[in-house]
């Protein structure tokens, strides 16, 4: 079984500050991770997948995240928080092996950036 | 380009009825991915299709189905409605087999009354 976490359910940063949002996930084959963002009122939108290749890997909205094989985490973050980017963060991972065709969320972490 | 359109946006439906909602994903995109999203239970996994075909589906009643069209369009149903049906219900595509990313719609609310 696949299965993802998102520990934190509240992340509060200052304006300007870096964040992180954290995010360990568990699959029996090889992962494919993502993040998604869900602004109040709209849908999710995509910021960033890791499928192979470099370990940070570069989004949209100047976000980034690192996976790490070993911690099996794939933590999201940002060098310097905006207001805007205040909203619900969800982290993804799918298995291309007996959980083909099948993409577990985590359940989500709020993100509140103050000015 | 057209995004990921869900018809309707909202729907109040009685108890032990059933409902049908709708899913046109991007123009190209073959594959869809049905997700329930409850504010105790996160986005639960429903089914995904992929050129008409059901790759997966999640740990849901046999009341909740799915199918998706020779166009790619999908639809859900869910019969003999309960209580605990009410939900934002999620439609994503992507062009391939979900490697990609999704789009999402901006989702049905079902209310079952």
């Amino acid at each position: 079984a696949q299965s993802v976490a998102q520990p934190e359910d509240q992340v509060n940063v200052a304006e300007g500050n870096p964040l992180t949002v954290k995010c360990t996930y568990s699959v029996s084959g090889n992962p494919y991770l993502f993040w998604y963002v869900q602004y109040p009122n709209r849908g999710l939108q995509f910021l960033l997948k890791y499928i192979t290749g470099d370990n940070l890997v570069k989004g949209s909205y100047g976000f980034e995240a690192e996976f790490n094989k070993s911690q099996t985490s794939f933590h999201l973050k940002k060098p310097s928080a905006l207001v805007s980017d205040s909203a619900l963060y969800f982290c993804a991972v799918r298995d291309m092996g007996t959980n083909a065709g099948k993409s577990t969320f985590g359940d989500g972490t709020t993100l509140t950036v103050k000015p | 380009k057209a995004g990921v359109t869900q018809t309707p946006r909202y729907l109040i439906k009685t108890r032990g009825q059933q409902v049908t909602l709708s899913c046109s994903p991007i123009s190209g995109h073959r594959s869809v991915s049905w997700y329930q999203q409850t504010p105790g239970q996160g986005l639960q996994f429903l089914f995904e299709y992929f050129s008409e075909t059901q790759r997966n589906k999640g740990n849901f009643p046999g009341r909740f189905s799915g199918r998706q069209f020779s166009n790619s369009r999908s639809e859900m149903n869910v019969s003999t409605l309960e209580l605990g049906d009410s939900a934002l219900y999620l439609c994503a595509s992507s062009p391939g087999q979900g490697i990609d990313g999704y789009t999402f719609g901006s989702g049905t609310r079902l209310t079952v009354v």
